[in-house]
């Protein structure tokens, strides 16, 4: 067990709906990062958060949005989905001062019909 | 932009022998360089990692070996064991970045 919790496991929805994902990072970890794995592609990195702020973007669709909360918990979310947007999601936190090692939550499978 | 590239989607090794992954990168500033293992319904957990200005880092079972005029990596385990069936995630990190690139994995089967 990470530490880093992911809710909901499995999540289908229809074309052109909105979802939230959430993510609870590990007790003392300010950082969380939304990764997203696709069918034979490796884990893209989408967007990373230190102690509520934006910190990173990656190639994070306009459909997409994050944030993270004052308790630092985060969620994404993901509108007018496209049947492409079905993947695996993960979210990782890190360390303070230790960003290289992240922990990773056991992902959120979206499957879009 | 595949900065970093796992070039074989599988591997196939007899248990006690030594399975090697490989891993290539292209971003020159990455300055720092990880191994993440993940079983089937779980997230990546963090295996071995390397900094730029070493060629070689060992824990237990598992090397890693870095190449920098080459851009690559490599993993090795010796000896294999079952339990190390499972796919392996080559990750690099950038100084001052926020963000591990990583490639797009080898599933290993270590075979009894």
């Amino acid at each position: 067990d990470s530490g880093v919790t992911q809710t909901p496991k499995h999540l289908i929805t229809a074309t052109g709906q909105r979802v939230t994902l959430r993510c609870s990072p590990r007790s003392g970890d300010l950082s969380v990062y939304w990764y997203q794995q696709s069918l034979d592609q490796g884990l893209q990195f989408l967007i990373q958060y230190y102690n509520g702020e934006e910190r990173a973007k990656g190639n994070i669709l306009e459909r997409f949005s994050a944030q993270q909360f004052p308790d630092l918990h985060s969620e994404l979310n993901l509108s007018s989905l496209e049947l492409g947007d079905s993947a695996l999601y993960f979210c990782a936190s890190s360390p303070p001062g230790l960003n290289e090692k992240l922990f990773f939550g056991s992902g959120t499978q979206l499957s879009v019909l | 932009d595949q900065q970093v590239k796992q070039n074989s989607p599988s591997l196939s090794v007899q248990e006690g022998r030594i399975s090697i992954l490989n891993c290539d990168y292209t971003n020159s500033m990455f300055d720092y360089f990880l191994w993440y293992k993940k079983y089937p319904a779980e997230g990546p957990t963090f295996l071995i990692s390397i900094s730029s200005i070493k060629d070689k880092n060992e824990d237990g079972r598992f090397t890693v070996f870095l190449n920098k005029s080459a851009k690559h990596l490599s993993l090795h385990i010796v000896p294999s064991q079952p339990g190390d069936s499972a796919v392996y995630f080559c990750a690099g990190v950038a100084q001052g970045a926020q963000k591990l690139v990583f490639g797009q994995g080898t599933r290993l089967t270590i075979n009894p």
